[in-house]
């Protein structure tokens, strides 16, 4: 079946500029990550939804970044006047949510997209 | 100090040669450790986790983990080109439905 998919693949945004990106998980997933990869760095959490809902946002950088899952399903990450700090590759991955059988999650990761900000 | 440290190489070694990668770490409520592949410009691959002490081999792959010291590791026995890429570790209090904690990763080069 299909992986975890995200558009776009490359971002480029002029400083002060908003940007959209988009994450389509593992159908029937119900765990959404994104994490921010800056080059030559491992990746760094941001958020985790559970459904539709956020159950962890304390690794977004500042009040600019915003993240939503409306239906459970896509995810949107929003990055308000974009600073070139921000540029990365935003990496987004998805699990079962399987807690009851106590045994341990696979995060599948999609190919991620890089932003650049000029 | 990062909660996880990696070398980040990079390393280059011939081709058969045994490869060891190694990650420690300070947060003692890390119960679960987790290896990823990442090629250039892909995401993230799951090889090998392993939950608390000890060893876990999948064919060429050995993860080791040594929670008294705060110490993994992961071996890769008769490497293959095909084994050149970025290798990250990634550990979790619970598994793989909270956020991982990775680290730098380590690029590593197969010489044919």
């Amino acid at each position: 079946g299909a992986g975890v998919s995200q558009s776009p693949r490359y971002k480029v945004a002029k400083r002060g500029q908003d940007v959209a990106l988009r994450c389509d998980p593992i159908s029937g997933h119900v765990s959404l990550f994104w994490y921010q990869q800056a080059l030559g760095q491992g990746p760094e959490f941001l958020t985790y939804f559970q459904n539709e809902a956020q159950l962890d946002k304390s690794g977004l950088p500042s009040d600019r970044f915003f993240a939503e899952r409306p239906e459970g399903s896509v995810s949107t990450l929003k990055i308000q006047r974009t600073q070139q700090e921000d540029s990365a590759v935003y990496l987004c991955a998805s699990s079962l949510g399987e807690w009851a059988s106590g045994r341990t999650d696979t995060q599948y990761f999609g190919p991620g997209t890089r932003l650049t900000v000029l | 100090q990062k909660e996880v440290e990696q070398d980040p190489g990079p390393l280059s070694v011939p081709e058969g040669a045994i490869v060891s990668l190694n990650c420690t770490y300070s947060n003692s409520a890390f119960q679960y450790f987790m290896w990823y592949r990442q090629y250039s410009r892909k995401g993230p691959e799951l090889l090998m986790y392993t939950y608390s002490s000890g060893n876990k081999e999948d064919g060429r792959f050995t993860a080791q983990v040594d929670k008294s010291s705060k110490y993994i590791s992961l071996f890769i026995r008769d490497s293959q080109p095909s084994d050149s890429a970025t290798y990250l570790c990634a550990m979790s209090p619970v598994g793989g439905n909270e956020k991982l904690t990775f680290g730098t990763g380590t690029r590593l080069t197969i010489i044919p």
